[in-house]
């Protein structure tokens, strides 16, 4: 089965600084897609960033980047220059033959 | 131009009732999905239809049912509504063009369902 973990429930970070959001997810595919998506309080779901598990290097949009690890099947995302906006729920999802999430981790940036 | 779009966005309804949930996509996917989100913010699959056949069912209690009349509709009835069925209820489309191109999930807004 395709699990996907999601150790820290909640993280908080100040303003213009940098944050690490951890995921780890287990599979025996070889093939997949990874991706973390924001929930804010409006509850749509956002896309912030995707990665192809055949890609080596790690994807990046604008002050989203990720830690791929495809041997230790780690997938951390790094907000740099936090903002306000950016406090919303974070969800790490892994698409094989389904698409399965995290647990989330709240995200609260401080002023 | 919504591309996944949801309704009711709100539903209340009594114990015992039984009420739907409309999805539509303007996306032209071949893949949708229904997902519940519970009260801890825990988003679980419920179904996924590829091309109006179900492809996953995930141990869904018999009072869920969806229906797919085409690719672009997917739309969720529920008999019986219990307390525990109290959620969040969210639609989504993908595309998979091959095993190595494949889009991400567009989610609808979402449909909260209170059962009282």
């Amino acid at each position: 089965a395709q699990t996907v973990t999601q150790s820290q429930p909640e993280m908080s970070v100040q303003e213009a600084e940098t944050v690490t959001l951890s995921c780890t997810y287990d599979t025996s595919e070889n093939n997949y897609y990874l991706f973390w998506y924001k929930q804010p309080p409006s509850r749509q779901m956002i896309l912030v960033i995707r990665q192809e598990a055949y890609k080596q290097q790690n994807a990046t949009e604008n002050r989203f980047s990720v830690n791929f690890q495809k041997a230790a099947k780690s997938f951390s995302l790094k907000i740099s220059d936090s903002q306000l906006g950016d406090t919303a729920m974070y969800f790490c999802a892994f698409n094989g033959n389904k698409l399965v999430f995290g647990a989330g981790t709240i995200l609260r940036v401080k002023s | 131009d919504t591309a996944v779009s949801q309704t009711p966005k709100y539903l209340v309804t009594q114990m015992g009732n039984d009420k739907s949930i409309k999805c539509e996509q303007n996306l032209g996917h071949d893949t949708m999905y229904w997902y519940k989100q519970d009260s801890k913010k825990f988003l679980k699959i419920m179904f996924s239809y590829n091309n109006k056949e179900l492809i996953i069912n995930e141990t869904v209690p018999n009072r869920f049912s969806p229906k797919s009349p085409d690719k672009a509709h997917l739309n969720l009835h529920i008999n019986s509504l219990e307390l525990g069925d109290s959620a969040v209820y969210f639609c989504a489309s993908s595309q998979e063009f091959s095993d190595t191109e494949r889009t991400e999930a567009f989610f609808g807004q979402g449909t909260r369902l209170t059962v009282v």
